[in-house]
């Protein structure tokens, strides 16, 4: 059974404000990942680490950052939500790049 | 164009029978991963099973198995015995070397078990 966790599990808050998801993993996994996904719709990468230090963005877009100092944890910031960032954001890591990825539970955030 | 691509919105079965939930992809790499993830309306995301490109035989996880279907790039997902269970939406996904092992993800499908 996976051990990866996200914190909040919901999240509704005004527009401008400093936002931080939390996602942490007790696998020793190096590989982390942040997909964006709307309801009903296909996820989509928007962060990635392949270990401690090491953080690229992914195929979408993303006013996002995030920041990868230890190996379990790998929060993800919006420094000013707007609506437009009103989303499911799920956090995954995995063994290796080829690996399978196990999923957090996901934080519905909800930017009014 | 899509990595992955699922034609089937929605789908219905009875109970018990089985289901087989259609996946193409389009990759020019040799070596490549094939995934099917399930995801409750609760939000998380459950891995199911795996193919990899190299893989002779199809994969089989309990009542999942893939039809893997080279020359067609085609990973349909089959569930038999369906459970009441099973409704969710299931998604495709493919991991390609090219791109550093990204994973790209279909659209989905709503399953939905009739009782």
């Amino acid at each position: 059974e996976a051990d990866i966790y996200q914190t909040p599990r919901y999240l509704v808050i005004g527009t401008g404000k400093k936002i931080t998801l939390e996602c942490s993993q007790t696998m020793g996994h190096d590989k982390m990942y942040w997909y964006q996904q709307d309801p009903g719709m296909e996820l989509h990468l928007i962060h990635y680490s392949y270990g401690v230090n090491s953080t690229e963005k992914g195929d979408l877009s993303s006013e996002s950052t995030v920041s990868r100092i230890r190996t379990e944890h790998f929060p993800l910031t919006l420094e000013s939500a707007r609506p437009s960032h009103t989303s499911q954001y799920l956090c995954a890591s995995s063994e290796w790049v080829d690996n399978e990825q196990f999923f957090g539970p996901g934080t519905r955030l909800t930017v009014l | 164009a899509q990595k992955i691509t699922q034609t089937q919105p929605g789908m219905f079965v009875q109970e018990k029978e089985a289901v087989t939930l259609d996946c193409t992809y389009d990759t020019s790499d040799p070596s490549y991963g094939l995934f099917w993830y399930k995801q409750p309306s609760s939000g998380e995301m459950i891995f199911l099973i795996y193919q990899g490109s190299y893989d002779q035989q199809n994969a089989t996880e309990g009542r999942y198995s893939l039809n893997f279907q080279k020359a067609r790039k085609s990973a349909n997902l089959v569930i038999s015995a369906s459970q009441l269970g099973d409704s969710a939406m299931y998604f495709c996904a493919m991991r390609e070397t090219s791109t550093g092992n990204q994973f790209y993800f279909g659209t989905g499908t709503s399953l939905t078990v009739i009782p």
